[in-house]
């Protein structure tokens, strides 16, 4: 079956612009991550969702970043007034049930974030 | 909090040779450990994972086996190919739901 997909792949904006992110989930999973990667390190955790509830935030770097799971299924990550020090990659990743600490993560091949 | 300390890449070697890549990890508890690879222009897959100390995860000819005792989780095959080249990921999971990864180390394996 489809796994996770991420749009778009590759992102260029200027400093100031807002971006939106989109992260299709593995259909019937309940669990949604987004996570960070900076060049040359490992991702880090921004937030999680359980099915429409963003149950976790305390990862987003500033109250520019917002995320959205409006029906439990595609989720949206949003930067307002991109800065150059955004630019990374953005991971999502889902799994199947309630998170707890053993499930596997199902990961899409990140969205680009370039901020000239 | 949470840690993980991976080997510094990239490790170089030549088709057939055995390969380690050392982890270490700090954690309160008892946490899942896992071992991801993300090969060029893909998203991370998991290669293997274990959920109590002893066990033994396996994978595609890879293995790590959780050390309790020296809070370890290194990863290791016998025998590599080229296509083996890419990024790996040590991670784990403990306490809460919120995965901690290491920084990654690069294999890059020449014929």
């Amino acid at each position: 079956g489809a796994g996770v997909s991420q749009s778009p792949r590759y992102k260029v904006a200027k400093r100031g612009q807002d971006v939106a992110l989109r992260c299709d989930p593995i259909s019937g999973h309940v669990s949604l991550f987004w996570y960070q990667q900076a060049l040359g390190q490992g991702p880090e955790f921004l937030t999680y969702f359980q099915n429409e509830a963003q149950l976790d935030k305390s990862g987003l770097p500033s109250d520019r970043f917002f995320a959205e799971r409006p029906e439990g299924s595609v989720s949206t990550l949003k930067i307002q007034r991109t800065q150059q020090e955004d630019s990374a990659v953005y991971l999502c990743a889902s799994s199947l049930v309630r998170n707890d600490g053993t499930d596997t993560q199902y990961f899409g091949p990140g969205t680009r974030l370039t901020v000239l | 909090g949470n840690s993980v300390t991976q080997m510094e890449g990239p490790v170089t070697l030549s088709e057939e040779a055995f390969l380690t890549i050392n982890c270490t990890y700090t954690a309160t508890g008892y946490p899942s450990l896992f071992w991801y690879v993300q090969y060029p222009g893909e998203g991370l897959q998991l290669l293997l994972k274990a959920t109590k100390a002893d066990d033994k995860g396996s994978n595609k000819g890879f293995e790590a086996t959780y050390r309790k005792e020296t809070t370890s989780f290194h990863l290791e095959k016998g025998s590599v190919q080229v296509s083996d080249s890419a990024v790996y990921f040590c991670a784990l999971s403990g306490g809460s739901y919120i995965p901690t990864f290491g920084r990654g180390t690069s294999l890059i394996v020449h014929p």
